[in-house]
């Protein structure tokens, strides 16, 4: 499968702060990669689509500038959370889809280790 | 809300003891998968079953699919302690749908 990377893996900022999360996808070039937020014991809720080179598709209820999403090129997708408030802090996934090579296929997501927020 | 939904949510079971888990769902899908999470980590893709199947093997991993009832089994055979985590269905549908999970706990 695919080889997903966050950076970074917890996050610690004070109320008020930016903080950018990069996913990125090391072995394959993703045109779609898929934005994550999981809070404790709960399942994953679907944040934003990023798509390569155009903008990213948001799920209701995300705020879309709140939640800023770039996806500059095949193998980086960032997310960033603007004005950080406790309630955001979370559990953030990327994940990329399809298998290696050109992605084709999106029956299959694979799935970065996940980036901690936490908001003070 | 084409999310699915799993039970238990929680299961407790003994090492080499078999462990199952459902999904239901609600709408028509194109396939359904099974993740795998470890606590504070990321998904781990276990298994896809697509809507023209009814069973899938992988090592001790046996999903089947009965779209029929819009639901899903994941089966463990003979479990181990390294099997603790959680696990989630996800339907493929126009998108994709996480289940609410089933946290598994195998007892050495």
């Amino acid at each position: 499968g695919a080889v997903v990377s966050q950076h970074p893996s917890w996050v610690i900022c004070k109320s008020g702060t930016s903080v950018k999360i990069e996913c990125r996808s090391l072995d394959f070039q993703a045109t779609t990669m898929f934005w994550y937020r999981q809070f404790p014991k709960q399942s994953l809720m679907l944040m934003a689509t990023s798509n390569e080179g155009s903008k990213a598709t948001y799920e209701q209820g995300v705020e879309k500038d709140k939640f800023l999403i770039n996806h500059a090129s095949l193998t980086l997708s960032t997310l960033t959370v603007t004005s950080a408030h406790p309630e955001d802090s979370s559990f953030y996934i990327c994940s990329v889809a399809g298998s290696s090579g050109r992605v084709r296929s999106t029956d299959t997501q694979y799935f970065g280790p996940g980036t901690r927020l936490t908001v003070l | 809300s084409q999310q699915g939904e799993e039970d238990p949510q929680a299961l407790s079971i003994q090492e080499g003891e078999n462990a199952t888990m459902n999904c239901s769902y609600k709408t028509s899908i194109n396939n359904l998968q099974w993740y795998r999470q470890n606590s504070g980590r990321g998904l781990v893709h276990l298994i896809l079953i697509r809507s023209n199947e009814r069973e899938k093997h992988s090592g001790r991993l046996r999903v089947t699919l009965d779209t029929s009832k819009k639901s899903s089994s994941l089966l463990i055979t003979a479990s181990r302690a390294a099997d603790t985590a959680s696990y989630f269905c996800a339907t493929r549908g126009n998108q994709f749908y996480f289940g609410t999970g089933t946290s598994l706990t195998v007892i050495p």
